[in-house]
């Protein structure tokens, strides 16, 4: 079953702006990773944050996770074109050795 | 740099017919996995292996088989495709380091059945 749901499902923000979208899960976790899809291809690694963990940045990225709330939130600040993309949330559930992904949230860059 | 690569970007089939989706890494990771992404619906696991010969099923294994005969490749098999098999095929490998899993994806294949 589907652990994490993103909000919003869409989002489209000029170039410079940040984005922010969040995810919300269910069950404990070992981890959140946050992955982007450009259109039709395969997902990549962005980021990983550990449930003892409560913020990490990665360049222009910076995730947050509040583990009381069980959400999740992915800033990509200063946005560019290329930041277009879908972004999905997958969290490692506790106890479990796959990953279960959102339904994600597609940003669109405006230049 | 790892690499997971799907034998197809896209194919087309007949209703009916028996389709074989590929998938190799040349990573030595233990497990992969194939999904299937819909529009509002994310990605969804079909089947996963975490050792040669070894599987379980995903969340939606119906109408799907797999097989791994050897570490670096997982099979996908279509038995009699149908059109609501229609979609993006998403394999992916993992490793896991200090508890942690991260996941590592093919291009995808896309799907049609006519």
């Amino acid at each position: 079953s589907q652990q994490g749901e993103e909000d919003p499902q869409a989002l489209s923000i000029q170039e410079g702006e940040n984005a922010t979208m969040n995810c919300s899960y269910k069950t404990s976790i070992n981890n959140l990773q946050w992955y982007r899809q450009n259109s039709g291809r395969g997902l990549v690694h962005l980021i990983l944050i550990r449930s003892n963990e409560r913020e990490k940045h990665s360049g222009r990225l910076r995730v947050t996770l509040d583990t009381s709330k069980k959400s999740s939130s992915l800033l990509i600040t200063a946005s560019r074109a290329a930041d277009t993309a879908s972004y999905f949330c997958a969290t490692d559930a506790v106890g479990d050795y796959k990953l279960s992904f959102g339904a994600g949230t597609t940003v669109t860059v405006r230049a | 740099d790892v690499k997971v690569t799907q034998s197809s970007r896209y194919l087309v089939k007949r209703t009916g017919e028996k389709v074989f989706l590929e998938c190799v890494q040349d990573m030595d990771h233990e497990n992969m996995f194939w999904y299937r992404q819909d529009p509002g619906l994310g990605l969804r696991l079909i089947y996963f292996s975490y050792d040669v010969k070894m599987k379980e099923k995903g969340d939606i294994p119906e109408g799907y088989s797999v097989s791994r005969e050897k570490k670096e490749r997982f099979s996908l098999i279509l038995e009699s495709a149908s059109t609501n098999q229609t979609s993006m095929y998403l394999c992916a490998s993992s490793f896991q380091i200090r508890g942690d899993t991260e996941a590592f994806f093919g291009q995808g294949t896309r799907l049609t059945v006519v």
